[in-house]
């Protein structure tokens, strides 16, 4: 059965304090991960894909990396914008291709 | 492109009482989704498609059933609505490639109090 653990479940920094938050996952071969971000009351939106280990893609303040067994996305000097709950999930690749969510950590930066 | 669009925004039922959520795209994605969301609990598929005419149960079905007659449009029916089903539930839909990496987008959610 696919896996999929987020930590920490919370985390709060100061602004400008970097900071990684962690997703380790147990798959039968993985098709792809994903990071998305949710704000309060809205539905999760996409920030990033990941298909290999050693891949690594950035998107303004965020990066996120991939090794066979977790993917770490990195948040460098955060803004207090950037608060909201990151989500990963996995896509194994037999089956269904249905992604497997972990619970989210909630994010919240301080001015 | 509206994306993927739902309706009620939110929605109070009595126990019992049956209704259906609405959820469409515009996107002409073969696959779409159902969620739910509790507090700290992240994403729960319920059901989800392949496309027209084709669905299957996710890991929560109990209570819920779908139809997807469309490419575009896919209700989520409770039946018997119980308090077990408060919560913000979210539409999604991807686009399968073969290659892989289908991106979801979600819709805004609904979110409903059984009482």
């Amino acid at each position: 059965e696919d896996q999929v653990t987020q930590s920490p479940e919370a985390l709060r920094l100061q602004e400008g304090e970097s900071s990684s938050l962690n997703c380790s996952y147990t798959v039968s071969g993985l098709r792809g991960l994903f990071w998305y971000r949710q704000d309060p009351g809205k539905g999760p939106e996409f920030l990033f894909t990941l298909y290999s280990a050693g891949e690594e893609k950035e998107k303004e303040r965020l990066k996120a990396t991939l090794t066979k067994k977790e993917s770490f996305l990195h948040i460098t000097a955060p803004k207090p914008e950037d608060s909201a709950t990151y989500l990963c999930a996995v896509q194994a690749s037999g089956g269904s291709y249905i992604p497997t969510f972990g619970r989210g950590t909630s994010l919240i930066v301080h001015p | 492109n509206a994306g993927v669009t739902q309706t009620p925004k939110f929605r109070i039922l009595k126990i019992g009482q049956s209704m259906t959520l609405q959820c469409a795209q515009d996107m002409n994605h073969n696959y779409m989704y159902w969620y739910r969301q509790d507090p700290g609990m992240g994403l729960k598929l319920i059901y989800y498609s392949v496309g027209a005419g084709i669905t299957d149960k996710g890991e929560v079905p109990n209570g819920y059933n779908v139809s997807r007659s469309t490419t575009e449009d896919f209700p989520l029916r409770l039946e018997l609505a119980a308090p077990s089903q408060t919560s913000v539930y979210f539409c999604a839909s991807s686009y399968a490639l073969a290659g892989g990496g289908e991106t979801q987008y979600f819709g805004p959610g609904t979110r409903l109090l059984v009482l």
